[in-house]
């Protein structure tokens, strides 16, 4: 049972790069998110997913694409990577309302 | 939307002292509040969480408060060792709307145990 499996663990990416960042759930959780951490900005909800098919914007989701093809995988794209999209993004699953998140091992993402 | 405001931003113990973590939430319809600790360079882990139908909950020496009326809950840590030391992080459910219960998160308290 490996929980929330993220791809890949680092990246460098040149301004204007484009790449796809994977994450992988095996706990058939409906809900499934994806957050961006900045040294003091805490953690900051980017997209989320209710479902297989469904997506929906979170409080910092410019420049940013998702897409849930399947229950298990939700995909955090960027389509031209910007400075600004430097950070360590977490991907996170739950089982329902009334639970915690499991969180991805994070992706550290440099954008030069 | 929910916003959480957590304080102190850092905190430091000495070793077997305790420590306290506030936050406040600004939505009264929330009703599951999670702290998570996160460890230099790792993922954030659930360490404790409470509903909003109970007041307190325990679990060894971490110990979560919840005062609905004044929307407020506390992370306490009793006996804190060195391996106590990270950022910890508050955060509150509301539903969203559109069939999510997503978390807002607070800003994180950096907790320092000094051996």
């Amino acid at each position: 049972n490996a929980g929330v499996t993220q791809t890949p663990k680092f990246r460098v990416l040149k301004t204007g790069q484009s790449m796809t960042l994977l994450c992988a759930q095996d706990m058939n959780h409906e809900y499934m998110y994806w957050y961006r951490q900045d040294p003091g900005m805490g953690l900051r909800l980017i997209h989320y997913s209710v479902g297989e098919g469904t997506t929906a914007k979170g409080e910092v989701p410019d420049g940013y694409n998702v897409s849930r093809l399947k229950k298990q995988n939700f995909l955090l794209g960027l389509e031209s990577a910007a400075p600004s999209q430097t950070s360590v993004y977490f991907c996170a699953s739950r089982a329902g309302e009334a639970y915690g998140y499991t969180f991805g091992s994070g992706t550290r993402l440099t954008v030069v | 939307g929910e916003n959480v405001e957590q304080h102190p931003s850092t905190l430091s113990v000495q070793e077997g002292d305790s420590a306290v973590i506030k936050c406040t939430y600004s939505d009264s319809a929330s009703n599951y509040f999670p702290w998570y600790k996160q460890e230099l360079g790792k993922r954030p882990q659930l360490i404790i969480d409470i509903r909003s139908n109970v007041g307190e909950k325990k679990d060894q020496r971490i110990a979560v408060t919840l005062n609905k009326t004044a929307k407020h809950f506390s992370l306490h840590i009793t006996e804190t060792q060195p391996e106590d030391s990270a950022v910890y992080f508050c955060a509150a459910s509301l539903y969203s709307g559109a069939g999510s219960y997503q978390l807002t998160f607070g800003k994180g308290t950096k907790l320092s145990v000094i051996p």
